[in-house]
């Protein structure tokens, strides 16, 4: 078995601001996913990655980067949080694209 | 762009009835059917996927496919307090996968 790990488990952030969510994975998966989910809603894409160094845009792209630095980890960043994205990030990984997806236990933003 | 919906938006079921969960995709040549549950302030997890058309079970839970109708659905048998959660359903094509929005199911005792 593996774990995902997410940190921060809490963000509190000022509007304008820039923050950044990051994810582990030990599965040894090549596929990494963000996704937003606001409260009691479905899952929207952030961005996506096949692979180390690659970067795929999902749905919800604009007002976030994305880095995969490493196999093992995907980064996010808020490019300037705004109140009507607090949400839950939850970060996933499978082992291709279409093969189950494993997520983490999300990092929960809050915009003052 | 895949279109996946699914209804109903909630629903509420006595202990014991059967629940139906449908899930609506708009892409013929999608490749892979999930289904995942989420129990509150938890993480979703994959419940069952199936590849070809046709049906599924395991234990109370059945997948049924039919890609002519660009239709799936996910039944439980004998629902259980325990089965409350958001179900989210999945469609993988144009090498990603797409999820709906989510039925809430709430299984009174």
């Amino acid at each position: 078995g593996g774990i995902i790990t997410q940190t921060p488990k809490f963000l509190i952030g000022q509007e304008g601001q820039k923050l950044t969510l990051k994810c582990q994975q030990n599965f040894n998966h090549d596929t990494m996913y963000w996704y937003r989910q606001d409260s009691g809603k479905g899952l929207r894409l952030i961005y996506y990655s096949i692979t180390e160094n690659d970067l795929q845009k999902g749905d919800l792209s604009e007002g976030y980067d994305a880095s995969r630095e490493k196999k093992s980890s995907f980064s996010l960043t808020v490019t300037s949080a705004q109140k009507n994205e607090m949400a839950v990030f939850l970060c996933a990984s499978s082992i291709w694209g279409y093969a189950e997806q494993f997520f983490g236990p999300g990092t929960r933003l809050t915009v003052l | 762009q895949q279109k996946v919906q699914q209804s109903p938006e909630s629903l509420i079921v006595p202990e014991g009835a059967m629940t139906s969960l449908n899930c609506t995709f708009s892409d013929s040549a999608s490749q892979y059917f999930a289904w995942y549950r989420q129990h509150s302030g938890k993480a979703p997890k994959a419940l069952m996927s199936i590849f070809s058309n046709g049906e599924k079970e395991e234990g109370r839970f059945t997948i049924h496919l039919n890609k002519a109708s660009l239709h799936f659905s996910l039944h439980i048998r004998d629902s259980q307090p325990s089965d409350s959660a958001l179900y989210l359903c999945a469609v993988y094509s144009n090498n990603r996968i797409f999820f709906g929005d989510g039925t809430q199911l709430v299984v009174k005792p």
